[in-house]
């Protein structure tokens, strides 16, 4: 089963608006990591945080990380057409080796 | 550097033939992992090596997909013989064995059997 859960599964927005996608997860973490895929692409790293850590960011991104409530939140403010992708969360913890758990995708459209 | 390299980028093949995907790692990335991805099932692990040992293959569908690492710079995935059902894209990604696990991916090959 999956470990990360995105919702919501699909987000149309206009640019310039604010994008904020959640992931679940149900078992304890050292890691928590977002992912971009561009349609036809590899997957490309966001961010990462980290268990101990509550908020981080990176340019227009904004993660945060609540442990107690399993869940993590990808914020993306003033979107841009080129934001248009799937995003991924994806976790590892203590027993999980090098392997990530990747979640189901949010596909995010940003309608110029 | 230029990132992880994948080969090839498209195959077509006819269900029963042999098909051997390859990749190449991030020089100095010691765990490489396979991937497939499709609309029904999502992004799944196949197989991840680290140190070009196999480390947990438990994704592999079944028999038919086997895969190697005879070094570091080199790995590939086989199915044989292929069926429809094995359509998909596969990746490869590449990271550290230590440290974050921020994972590279390769472009991806897209199989498709008829």
């Amino acid at each position: 089963s999956q470990q990360g859960e995105e919702d919501p599964q699909a987000l149309s927005i206009q640019e310039g608006e604010n994008a904020t996608m959640n992931c679940s997860y149900k078992t304890s973490i050292n890691n928590l990591q977002w992912y971009r895929q561009n349609s036809g692409r590899g997957l490309v790293h966001l961010i990462l945080i980290r268990s101990n850590e509550r908020e981080k960011h990176s340019g227009r991104l904004r993660v945060t990380l609540d442990t107690s409530k399993k869940s993590s939140s990808l914020l993306i403010t003033a979107s841009r057409a080129a934001d248009t992708a799937s995003y991924f969360c994806a976790t590892d913890g203590e027993t999980s080796g090098s392997r990530l758990t990747f979640g189901e995708g949010t596909q995010l459209t940003v309608n110029p | 550097d230029a990132g992880v390299i994948q080969s090839p980028r498209h195959e077509v093949t006819e269900m029963g033939q042999e098909v051997t995907l390859r990749c190449k790692p991030i020089s100095g990335h010691n765990s490489l992992f396979w991937y497939r991805q499709t609309m029904m099932r999502g992004l799944e692990l196949l197989i991840y090596f680290n140190n070009n040992v196999p480390i947990d293959d438990s994704g592999m569908p079944e028999d038919r997909f086997s895969a190697k690492m005879p070094n570091a710079s080199f790995s590939t995935l086989k199915i044989q013989p292929s069926e429809p059902r094995d359509s998909a894209v596969y990746f490869c990604a590449s990271s550290l064995q230590t440290g974050p696990l921020e994972q590279y991916f390769g472009p991806g090959t897209r199989l498709t059997v008829t």
